[in-house]
């Protein structure tokens, strides 16, 4: 039973298109993050939510739109793709400072 | 401007042996200090966490080390495993994020 899930694992798309990624917690945990891994492996925050009020927006561009349902779910919806937005997404999850976040396994987004 | 560093991209090692990863961070006001390990095609995982009011926190074969006065960290396995092998992320948390070096590669060999 996996912590914290996303999907797709892999998604491909044109440059233009507009995509989704979902993702859900059963940990019962109040925050939830966007994360960015870019080509240099570099992990970057990019939202947090707490109990579905964003909490954190870390300059990134407002073609990327996260929306919290409820406090299990996170999603993240990215308008007109472009290449550069190629890169690994994860999800996570928190309940308290210090105890770690939990990762999802990632979403590989490959803009062509 | 990087919050958190890790200077060394790549650390092999014999197993059996201690590995030492090691990282720098800026910012004084941090509350806690994070060891995460990575697989491939995974998220990162937690592995052990120190509060910045304490200088040592053990769990196994994993410890870690704070020294405030320096602001470094470090992580010490022992003994390694080949199992151990992976990307190693040493992260700072602020109040509300967690803040990543950009990570250190183990390779653990026989």
């Amino acid at each position: 039973d996996t912590a914290v899930s996303q999907t797709p694992k892999y998604l491909v798309t044109q440059m233009g298109n507009d995509k989704s990624i979902k993702c859900e917690q059963n940990l019962g945990h109040d925050t939830m993050y966007w994360y960015k891994q870019d080509s240099k492996k570099f992990l970057k925050i990019m939202f947090s939510y707490n109990n579905k009020e964003l909490i954190i927006n870390e300059t990134v561009p407002n073609r990327f739109s996260p929306k919290s349902p409820d406090k299990a779910h996170l999603n993240l919806h990215i308008n007109s793709l472009e290449l550069g937005d190629s890169a690994v997404y994860f999800c996570a999850s928190s309940q308290l400072q210090g105890n770690g976040y939990t990762f999802g396994s990632g979403t590989r987004l490959t803009v062509v | 401007d990087q919050q958190v560093k890790q200077n060394s991209p790549s650390l092999s090692v014999q197993e059996g042996r201690i590995s030492i990863l090691n990282c720098d961070y800026t910012n004084s006001m941090f509350d806690y200090f994070l060891w995460y390990k990575k697989y491939p095609a995974e998220g990162p995982t937690f592995l052990i966490s120190i509060s910045s009011i304490k200088d040592k926190n053990e769990d196994g074969r994993f410890t870690v080390f704070l020294n405030k006065s320096a602001k470094h960290l470090s992580l010490h396995i022992v003994p390694s495993q080949p199992g151990d092998s992976a990307v190693y992320f040493c992260a700072a948390e602020d109040t509300d994020k967690l803040i990543f070096g950009t990570g250190t590669r183990l390779q653990v060999f026989p």
